[in-house]
């Protein structure tokens, strides 16, 4: 069985200050990870998912995340936010081979970024 | 493209009842997912249709079944309605069942029963 752990529910940060939304999960497989956003009223959208190759993943507007093995981790992370960044930021798991399949994604509970000016 | 689209957006039932939620995949995926949003919580897989038949399965009673239609769209299915059923359910499709494809959601339908 899979889990996944976002260590907190709520992150206030300045408009243009760097931001850290931190991911842990468990798995006695090897995973596919995603970061999914979720603004209000709306259904989620993939932020950037980690399948293989370079830890290091990217999305298009200016979001990053790592993946790192050693210490089960998934964090995303961006270097100046905007006030358009504030939303419900979820992370998801699959096992190696699924993703997303038969066995569907695992979410955590879910981090609501809040940006203030 | 059409993304996923959902049907209806709102539904208010009663304790006992049954309901019916549609989703309409996007066009050239072939897999349907379902999950449940509890207020607060993250999505939670119901199960998954590929081919017209159930892929797998969460953890949820038999009441929640589904179907998936030849053109791909789906129904959730949900019998003797419970108060703690009030969520938002979300259908996702993908073009593969498996392989790390992408999941790609819709706006869902709130769900409210009292």
């Amino acid at each position: 069985a899979q889990s996944v752990t976002q260590l907190d529910s709520q992150v206030p940060v300045f408009e243009e200050a760097p931001v850290e939304l931190r991911c842990n999960y468990s798995s006695s497989v090897s995973v596919y990870l995603f970061w999914y956003v979720q603004y209000p009223n709306q259904g989620l959208q993939l932020l950037l998912k980690y399948l293989s190759g370079s830890t290091l993943v990217e999305s298009i507007n200016g979001f990053e995340a790592e993946f790192n093995k050693s210490q089960t981790s998934f964090h995303l992370r961006k270097p100046s936010v905007h006030i358009s960044d504030t939303a419900e930021y979820f992370c998801a798991v699959s096992d190696l081979g699924s993703g997303g399949g038969a066995d569907g994604l695992t979410f955590g509970k879910g981090t609501h970024l809040i940006i203030q000016p | 493209e059409t993304g996923v689209t959902q049907s209806p957006t709102h539904l208010i039932k009663t304790r006992g009842q049954q309901v019916t939620l549609r989703c309409s995949s996007q066009s050239g995926h072939n897999t349907v997912s379902w999950y449940q949003q509890a207020l607060g919580q993250g999505p939670q897989f119901i199960f998954q249709y590929y081919r017209e038949e159930e892929n797998g399965r969460g953890n949820f009673p038999p009441r929640f079944s589904g179907l998936q239609f030849p053109n791909y769209s789906s129904e959730l299915n949900v019998n003797a309605l419970e108060l703690d059923d009030s969520a938002l359910y979300l259908c996702a499709s993908s073009p593969l069942a498996g392989e790390g494809n992408e999941q790609f959601f819709g706006p869902g339908t709130r769900l409210t029963v009292l």
